[in-house]
Formats: structure tokens, sequence, C-alpha cells
């Protein structure tokens, strides 16, 4: 069965600082995709960046970018220069299955905060 | 405007009720589908729906029920309602395939008593 496992409940960091969020997932599938969502303190599902399991370069979006490490099967968030707005939960998510079928699965997520 | 609408934002109810979450979309997406969130566990599937007559079970099922009046509406029911249904709920939409990020909605909060 996939899934998804994020290893850090809870993470404190400066701010300025770059952060790296934790994330590892299991699937025999050859074609997935990797998201992270990030939901502040007011409860909405943002997405922040995708990952293929094809795509050759780490994604990047701003100051968000994808450590994806296929082998280790890892899909890590860092953040770079780390803002007070950061504070937020963030999730990592897979998305699989058969072209048609696919669904997003969801790991624990990931409490961030940014001390100023 | 929101591009997907939960309504209601907060409801809550008595065991034993019954009770509709409903969703709405204007981003013209063919997938829908509810999820409900639970302090520790993340997000967990309840139903999809990749179009019109196509409706399926998530993981947990149980308890819920869907429909899929059009395209862009999508509502969940709870036929009667326990207080470990107690969560915040959201409704999500996407475009087909494996690189589509889902939108969420702003969630519904409900609480069984």
């Amino acid at each position: 069965a996939q899934k998804i496992t994020q290893t850090q409940p809870g993470m404190f960091v400066q701010e300025k600082e770059a952060v790296t969020l934790d994330c590892t997932y299991d699937t025999s599938d050859p074609s997935y995709g990797l998201f992270w969502y990030k939901q502040p303190s007011s409860g909405e599902m943002i997405f922040l960046i995708y990952q293929g399991s094809y795509d050759q370069q780490n994604a990047t979006e701003g100051r968000y970018s994808l450590n994806f490490q296929k082998a280790r099967k890892s899909a890590n968030l860092v953040i770079s220069a780390s803002q007070l707005g950061d504070s937020a939960m963030y999730f990592c998510a897979m998305m699989r299955g058969n072209f048609g079928n696919e669904k997003l699965t969801f790991g624990t997520g990931t409490r961030l905060t940014i001390i100023p | 405007d929101a591009d997907v609408t939960q309504t209601p934002r907060n409801r809550i109810t008595k065991t034993g009720k019954r009770i509709m979450l409903e969703c709405s979309q204007t981003k013209g997406h063919d997938r829908m589908y509810w999820y409900r969130q639970d302090p520790g566990l993340g997000l967990r599937l309840i139903y999809y729906s990749f179009d019109v007559k196509d409706i399926n079970k998530g993981e947990i099922s149980d308890g819920y029920s869907v429909s899929r009046q059009a395209q862009a509406k999508f509502s969940l029911s709870l036929e009667s309602a326990i207080p470990n249904q107690t969560a915040l709920y959201f409704c999500a939409t996407s475009f087909r395939g494996p690189n589509s990020p889902l939108h969420f909605g702003n969630g519904t909060r409900l609480t069984v008593t």
C-alpha cells in the first residue's frame, strides 16, 4: 500500500533561515506525483509545489524548492529565507494510480513555527 | 469569490441527525473529492467523483454518502451523525492526470455532540 511519512511533527526555525521539511514515500508505481500543501492557521489548503516521478530536475517555485531523491524515495520541501508568514502546517502528498484513476494521499503533516 | 465554495463553514449537530455538506466549484474541473482532517492524521479521502456519473469510495467511506448533482456540485451526507465524525471537512477539485494539483475549498468544521 502507498504511504507518505512526515517524521517531524513540529519544527521551530529562526526567521530568515532556510528550513527543510522531510517527506518519504512508498510506492511501487513507476509513475506518480508528489505535492506539498500549506495550511495556515486560518485553515485553507494552499498548493505550493509539484514534482513528477519522471522529472529530471528538482521543482522550484519562488522560495520553495523540492529536493527529490528518487532512489531514497524522499521529497523534502526546502523553504529559503523563512518569513513569519511561513508559520503553518505543511503536508506532503502523493498522487498515484492507473491513468484516469489517480488519487491523492496525504502525510500527517509538520507544524512549522518561525521565530522572530 | 472562491473557486471552490463549501457550505456551511461551521455546523454543530446532534448525534443521530442527518446532515449535508455542500460543495460547488467554478473551476470547470471534472474531478471532485471529499476529505476529512483530524489532528495528527492528516487528510483522509472519503469519496471522490471523476465525472457526474462516476462515484467512488475512498479509504473512510463508512457512515457517509455523496451525490454529484452536476459537474460543479458535489455534496456529502452523514446519514446518522456520530461524535467521532467531528472533524474538518474539505471539498477539492482537479483536472484529470497525475500532475494536476487539487484545489481546496475553505473547509467545513463539523461538530457532532
